[in-house]
This record gives C-alpha cells, sequence and structure tokens, in this order.
C-alpha cells in the first residue's frame, strides 16, 4: 500500500521567509509525527498529533515553529521567519496509534534550504 | 529525556562478512528498540524491532540483541551485501512512550 509521503521533496527559501511543509501519512494512522534531521545527526522529535489535536510539541524549537492537522489525516509543518540554522530534512512519521508498541514508518522528507 | 549512543561511526566490511553495531540507551523504562536503516536521499525505513520481553529477534539476515541489565542493545548482519551500504539508525522511546529517540547513526560501506 501507499507509505507516507512528503511535499515539496525540496524548498529552497530566502531568510525571513514564510515556508510550509506536507504530510500525507498512511491511510488509517490516527498518530502522526514531525521530525527534524540535521546533516550527520539522527532525527529529532518536533511534535506528535493523535487525531486532530498536537498531543506534544515539546521538540518544536521557538515560536516560529507550527503545525497542524485540522481533519486528522493531512499535515502541514509551517516555519515563520526562516532561518539559515532551519536548514535541514524535515520528516514526517506515522502509525497506527500513539504508544511505543506502534511502528512508525518515515516519509522520504522534505529538504529545506534557507539561503 | 533518553539518551541513546550509537557505536561506531562508520563501519566498512568485506562482502560476505558480518556487521555489528551497537546502542546504549539511559532510561530504564524504555521497552521499544526499533533499527532503521537510510538510504540517501531517503527517509529511515525500519528494518527490525524488538521489545524488552525478549532477548533476541532474527529476520533472514538481520538480528538484534537485547541486554536490559546493561541498557544496550546491537543490530547483526551476517553475509553482508553492497545493498545492505546504507546509515543505520537505532532509537529508543522517551519514557517508553511515543516520541523517539535516535542514535547519532552508523554509516556502513559493503566493499564488494
Amino acid at each position: 500500500g501507499a507509505g507516507v509521503s512528503q511535499t515539496p521533496s525540496n524548498k529552497v527559501t530566502e531568510k525571513g521567509k514564510y515556508v510550509e511543509l506536507r504530510c500525507d501519512p498512511i491511510s488509517g494512522h490516527t498518530a502522526l509525527y514531525w521530525y527534524r534531521q540535521s546533516l550527520g545527526q539522527g532525527p529529532e522529535f518536533l511534535i506528535y498529533f493523535q487525531g486532530t489535536g498536537a498531543a506534544d510539541d515539546s521538540g518544536l524549537p521557538n515560536d516560529r515553529f507550527f503545525a497542524v492537522r485540522p481533519e486528522g489525516s493531512v499535515s502541514t509543518l509551517k516555519i515563520q521567519r526562516t532561518e539559515r540554522g532551519d536548514s535541514a530534512v524535515y520528516l514526517c512519521a506515522s502509525s497506527l496509534a500513539g504508544g511505543a508498541e506502534y511502528e512508525q514508518y518515515f516519509g522520504p522528507g522534505t529538504r529545506l534550504t534557507v539561503t | 529525556g533518553e539518551n541513546v549512543e550509537q557505536h561506531p561511526s562508520t563501519l566498512s566490511v568485506q562482502e560476505g562478512d558480518s556487521a555489528v553495531i551497537k546502542c546504549t540507551y539511559s532510561d530504564s523504562a524504555s521497552n521499544y528498540f526499533p533499527w532503521y536503516k537510510q538510504e540517501l536521499g531517503k527517509g529511515p525505513q525500519l528494518i527490525i524491532d524488538i521489545r524488552s520481553n525478549v532477548g533476541e529477534k532474527k529476520d533472514q539476515r538481520i538480528a538484534v540483541t537485547l541486554n536490559k541489565t546493561a541498557k544496550h542493545f546491537s543490530l547483526h548482519i551476517t553475509e553482508t551485501q553492497p545493498e545492505d551500504s546504507a546509515v543505520y539508525f537505532c532509537a529508543a522511546p522517551f519514557s517508553n512512550d511515543y516520541k523517539l529517540s535516535f542514535g547519532a547513526g552508523t554509516t556502513v560501506t559493503v566493499r564488494a
């Protein structure tokens, strides 16, 4: 079946601009996660949705970052006033439900470059 | 929060040999340990995972072992093939919860 998809695959933006990154989870998965992966490092947790609500946004680095999942399926990660330090690969993952017993499946990521 | 350390950072093996990657974790409450393989330009792919009620799990050429007392777990790849070349990540959940904390990754190169 279809896996997690993310668009765009690449995004280049200028410092100070606003960007939106989209994630389509696996159909039927209620839990959705955003991670950020810097070059040469493992993914770092940003935010977790259970259904439509953000159950845990403790990983968001500051208030320039925001994410929504209005209908409990597609999610959008929004970054305001982008900075060069925001450059990274943003990964989305989904699982059947929340909790350590459910495997997380990752999308291909969006590579964000802030110039 | 959970702290996961992974070693080595790079590993080069001859085709047909075995590869072993080791991870340690800090949170004794963690009970789920997945391993991901990431190829260039792609997202991490779950290849095997283990839960704390077992000490070893095997899937064809891949196996994972877990030592809860010592708080470490390892990935073993036998009969390595060129397509095994990738970056491998171990992970453990924060406080046995949904958030995964990842190791820094091991770049495995299989020499033909």
